[in-house]
């Protein structure tokens, strides 16, 4: 089952905010972040494994909330770079080498103008 | 480090014709994963790979489509009898192994078309 993610698209002016949120409707063991620009592959930014766990990364940071299965990504003070499409991806570790297939959620489109 | 490489970047085909893209995972990485994306739609899992392993073919078309990871050379995503519907891009993955730790290196992708 795909995660959900809301909102699908948002537009700031830099400096704004923003929240965005990852839900699934399966147990979550553990969520990445990536962000896509248009026409480029996507790029990682984080995981969170913990319930509770938060994490930073310059100004974008995500936490992670067992209970709802649900994970939300923070993006302060944005800048024009961080325009992109943003996905969050839940899966569980499979096997012997850790490997982990990830199901990507419906995807976030971020727009920051100045 | 080169990164993840995946060519060709661009593939056209004609209906009927066959696709091979290719992909080499960064140094170190064992694990490969092969991803589908329609225009302005999410990624899609298609099939996990070690070397000389599917690990997992779950998201794999049960027709027309295969994928290898020899003990030598690149990971080959197979498409034949190409379709119309086959049009996306391609993007592959690759990681050292536990994905609790290490996030995924996606490649530029190879962008299919099919005409």
């Amino acid at each position: 089952q795909q995660p959900v993610q809301s909102p699908q698209a948002v537009i700031l002016r830099e400096g704004e905010d923003a929240v965005i949120n990852c839900s699934s409707s399966k147990a979550l063991y553990s969520v990445h972040w990536y962000r896509q620009k248009h026409g480029e592959a996507p790029v990682f930014l984080m995981i969170l494994l913990k319930g509770g766990e938060q994490k930073g990364h310059e100004k974008i940071s995500a936490s992670f909330n067992e209970k709802k299965q649900q994970s939300s990504l923070y993006l302060t003070a944005s800048q024009l770079s961080y325009s992109g499409t943003y996905f969050c991806g839940t899966g569980k570790t499979i096997l012997t080498g850790g490997g982990n297939k990830l199901t990507f959620g419906t995807g976030t489109q971020l727009k920051v103008e100045l | 480090n080169a990164g993840v490489m995946q060519n060709p970047r661009h593939l056209v085909r004609r209906r009927g014709q066959e696709a091979r893209l290719r992909c080499s995972p960064m140094k170190g990485h064992s694990h490969v994963y092969w991803y589908r994306q329609l225009p302005e739609e999410g990624l899609k899992f298609m099939v996990y790979l070690q070397k000389e392993n599917i690990i997992d073919e779950s998201g794999m078309p049960k027709e027309r489509f295969s994928a290898e990871f020899p003990k030598e050379g690149p990971s080959i995503l197979r498409i034949q009898q190409v379709v119309r519907g086959d049009s996306a891009a391609y993007f592959c993955a690759s990681s050292p192994g536990d994905t609790r730790i290490y996030g995924y290196t996606f490649g530029s992708g190879t962008r299919l078309t099919v005409v």
